[in-house]
């Protein structure tokens, strides 16, 4: 997906760690957000931000949380992972009337 | 926030053209309809979206129903490649990002 780059791709924690996922983007968007996708499930919001400075909650914000210093980059931080937080995410920044473009995700395991 | 409804499977031959329904019936006047599919182990792509005509592009047909409640992607001629989970969300035209994805279309294509 040209243009998203979310890091790293796998990642396996112990209950308990912290970390930060990563996600930049040269598309110059304002919007960005993170989704969790559960197995077999669609997609969750977590959080999103409409420009540098401002974030929001989205549908499942607990256990993580994000900032937007800049127009590229929306890292999303986990603050203590736990199992439930077993999941991949995709980072997807969106202009105003454009879609929105996921990254390929990271794919989280929490042990 | 405004549903969408979409059945959870369907199967084509593949050459053959696919119709997936999607009914959405608390629409509002200013909500698009977009379309979504994510390959096995991807993130989300962008397949079309529209208001209230009909919509071509290289990838699908989008037929939307004069009422608005409900619409269709179309797949002309179904590929293996198209084999994916297509999701029908309802995206407000104001500064509204937060997508809301329910569990979609697995779409199996049968050689």
């Amino acid at each position: 997906n040209a243009g998203v780059t979310q890091t790293p791709k796998f990642q396996v924690l112990k209950t308990g760690q912290s970390m930060t996922l990563q996600c930049a983007q040269d598309m110059n968007h304002e919007y960005m957000s993170w989704y969790r996708q559960d197995p077999g499930m669609g997609l969750r919001l977590i959080h999103y931000s409409v420009g540098a400075g401002i974030t929001d909650q989205g549908e499942v914000p607990n256990g993580y949380n994000v900032s937007r210093s800049t127009t590229e980059d929306f890292p999303l931080r986990l603050l203590s992972a736990a199992p439930s937080q077993t999941s991949v995410y995709f980072c997807a920044p969106t202009g105003e009337v454009q879609p929105q473009h996921f990254g390929d995700g990271t794919r989280l395991s929490i042990l | 926030d405004a549903k969408t409804t979409q059945p959870n499977s369907m199967e084509s031959n593949e050459e053959e053209p696919v119709h997936l329904p999607c009914n959405h019936s608390t629409i509002s006047g200013t909500d698009y309809i977009h379309w979504y599919r994510q390959l096995p182990s991807q993130g989300p792509e962008y397949v079309i979206h529209g208001l209230t005509s009909n919509v071509n592009n290289r990838m699908a047909s989008l037929a939307i129903a004069e009422d608005r409640k409900s619409s269709t992607l179309i797949l002309h001629r179904a590929t293996l490649r198209d084999a994916a989970v297509y999701y029908c969300i309802l995206r407000p035209r104001s500064n509204d990002y937060k997508l809301s994805f329910g569990a979609g279309t697995t779409v199996t294509v049968r050689a």
